[in-house]
């Protein structure tokens, strides 16, 4: 099963947003509320941000929310700070019971 | 204080066995499901099982189903995964993740297996 599709890279300005989007399709994304977000910096641990499409666990900043529409979600970013500088991974539950990530986005705060 | 803490990595040949194992503090284990996910080197997040608390349902991905079994002890707070039949492109760091629905909210900080002759 391919991986969901996530741009390789953008870029923001500090306090601008910036929104990611990863790309599923009816078997996956588009058919279950079941989308989180996950950072990553290097070589530490990912990190939680977004569960359930929208849902933040306890301790993530309201500068991080996500949405989805039909095959695809999306990551906003808003108020982009330097330490927001790292990779993103959205992943979505399939009806294989099975779990899929997107390949990844490295965000760049310039 | 939720903690995860995996162990159990190594260098391992071809064919070989290895057998990782999450150490888990802070939560009430046995009501929440875990996760294995990995991260070849350079590369992305993979997903690679899944198994509740109850152990009634467990989950594995294509890669895996078949060479890997996903187990856990409650008693000890700990979850294993045993990996059979190694191959190259298993080489990983391997993370442990308590799972949220179908998410993975928190993750220990990872064992590497590398496997190479």
């Amino acid at each position: 099963q391919s991986a969901l599709t996530q741009p390789a890279s953008v870029s923001g300005s500090p306090g601008q947003s910036i929104t990611i989007s990863c790309i599923g399709s009816s078997s996956d994304v588009g058919n279950y509320n079941f989308v989180s977000w996950y950072q990553q910096h290097p070589g530490k641990a990912p990190k939680c941000l977004i569960y359930e499409v929208s849902n933040r666990p306890s301790g993530v900043s309201n500068r991080f929310s996500g949405s989805k529409s039909g095959n695809t979600a999306s990551l906003t970013i808003s108020g982009l700070q330097a330490e927001d500088e790292g990779y993103y991974y959205c992943a979505s539950y399939t009806g294989r019971s099975t779990r899929l990530f997107g390949g990844g986005t490295k965000l760049t705060v310039l | 204080e939720v903690q995860l803490v995996e162990s159990g990595g190594g260098l391992v040949q071809p064919g070989g066995s290895l057998r990782l194992s999450c150490a888990a503090s802070g939560f009430t284990f046995n009501v929440w499901s875990m996760n294995w996910a990995r991260q070849a080197p350079g590369k992305g997040l993979e997903w690679v099982s899944y198994i509740t608390g109850d152990m009634r349902t467990i989950h594995y991905a294509d890669s895996v189903r078949g060479r890997f079994t996903i187990s856990r002890d409650n008693a000890k707070n700990s979850v294993y995964l045993q990996m059979n039949s190694l191959r190259d492109e298993d080489s990983a760091v391997y993370y442990c993740a308590r799972g949220l629905q179908a998410a993975l909210d928190f993750w220990g900080q990872g064992t590497t297996v590398t496997v190479s002759s």
